[in-house]
C-alpha cells in the first residue's frame, strides 16, 4: 500500500508570492491534516479535512488554507509569503472518525519550503 | 498549559536501553503517540498507547504511561546506531481527530 505523498518535496518562493503544495493520501483515509514544522516552533498543526470539510483549524493567519477533493487528496496555499513561512509542511493521513479506528497520523515525507 | 514537555537531548552507547520521557497536560488526551524522525525525512509513527492502558510493549519497544502524573514514557531495548533520530510524543485530546499536540522532540544520539 502506497505510503502518504506530498509534492513538490523542495521548492524556493520569494516573499510576496504564494505557494500551493498537495498531499495525497493513503488509499481509504479520508482524514488529512497539515503541520508546519520550524527549528523555533516545532510542529504545529495547521488544519484537518475529512471528506472535503474542514473538521479543526489551528491557530494561524488566514494566509494559509486549504481544501479537500473528493478523491481525499488535499492542498493547502499560503499566499503572500512571508520570511518565517519557511518551513516543512507535513500532511498526514488517517483513519481518524471512521468507525473502530484509532487516529495513528501516517506522514509523508514532507515539502520543505525556503521563502527568500 | 497545553503544553507537552520532552528533554531535549539523551546519549546512550550501542546495547543500553534508551528511556524517553514525556508530560502531558490534558487529562483529556485519549491516545498518546510516540514518532520517529530522522534527518530530512517525515514522521515514522513508532507506537501509540490508548489512555485506559498502563503499558504497551513491541518488539523492542516498550510504553509506560501514568495517568496520575501525566507522564509518559518510552523504552527502546538494546539501542542501535540506527535508532538516532528525534522522538516526538504527541497527545490526542477528546475527539480531536487529525489534530495531535506534540511535544517539542528528543534527540537521541547513540554512541558505538
Amino acid at each position: 500500500k502506497a505510503g502518504v505523498t506530498q509534492t513538490p518535496r523542495y521548492l524556493i518562493k520569494t516573499r510576496g508570492q504564494q505557494v500551493t503544495l498537495s498531499c495525497s493520501p493513503i488509499s481509504g483515509h479520508r482524514s488529512v491534516s497539515w503541520y508546519q514544522q520550524t527549528p523555533g516552533q516545532g510542529l504545529q498543526f495547521l488544519f484537518e479535512y475529512f471528506s472535503e470539510t474542514q473538521r479543526n483549524k489551528g491557530n494561524f493567519p488566514g494566509r494559509f488554507s486549504g481544501r479537500q477533493f473528493s478523491n481525499s487528496r488535499s492542498e493547502m496555499n499560503v499566499s503572500t509569503l512571508e520570511l518565517g513561512d519557511s518551513a516543512l509542511y507535513l500532511c498526514a493521513s488517517s483513519l481518524a472518525g471512521t468507525s473502530g479506528a484509532t487516529g495513528e497520523l501516517f506522514f509523508g515525507e514532507g515539502s520543505r519550503l525556503t521563502v527568500l | 498549559g497545553e503544553d507537552v514537555e520532552q528533554s531535549l537531548f539523551l546519549s546512550v552507547r550501542e546495547g543500553d536501553s534508551s528511556v524517553i520521557n514525556c508530560t502531558y497536560t490534558d487529562s483529556s488526551s485519549t491516545y498518546l503517540y510516540w514518532y520517529k524522525q530522522e534527518p530530512g525525512a517525515g514522521l515514522q509513527l513508532l507506537t501509540y498507547i490508548f489512555s485506559n492502558m498502563d503499558m504497551k510493549q513491541d518488539q523492542r519497544l516498550t510504553v509506560l504511561l501514568n495517568k496520575k502524573d501525566k507522564h509518559l514514557s518510552l523504552r527502546i531495548a538494546d539501542t542501535q546506531t540506527g535508532d538516532s533520530a528525534i522522538y516526538f510524543c504527541a497527545e490526542r485530546r477528546g475527539a480531536s481527530y487529525g489534530k495531535l499536540t506534540f511535544g517539542q522532540g528528543t534527540i537521541l544520539t547513540v554512541h558505538p
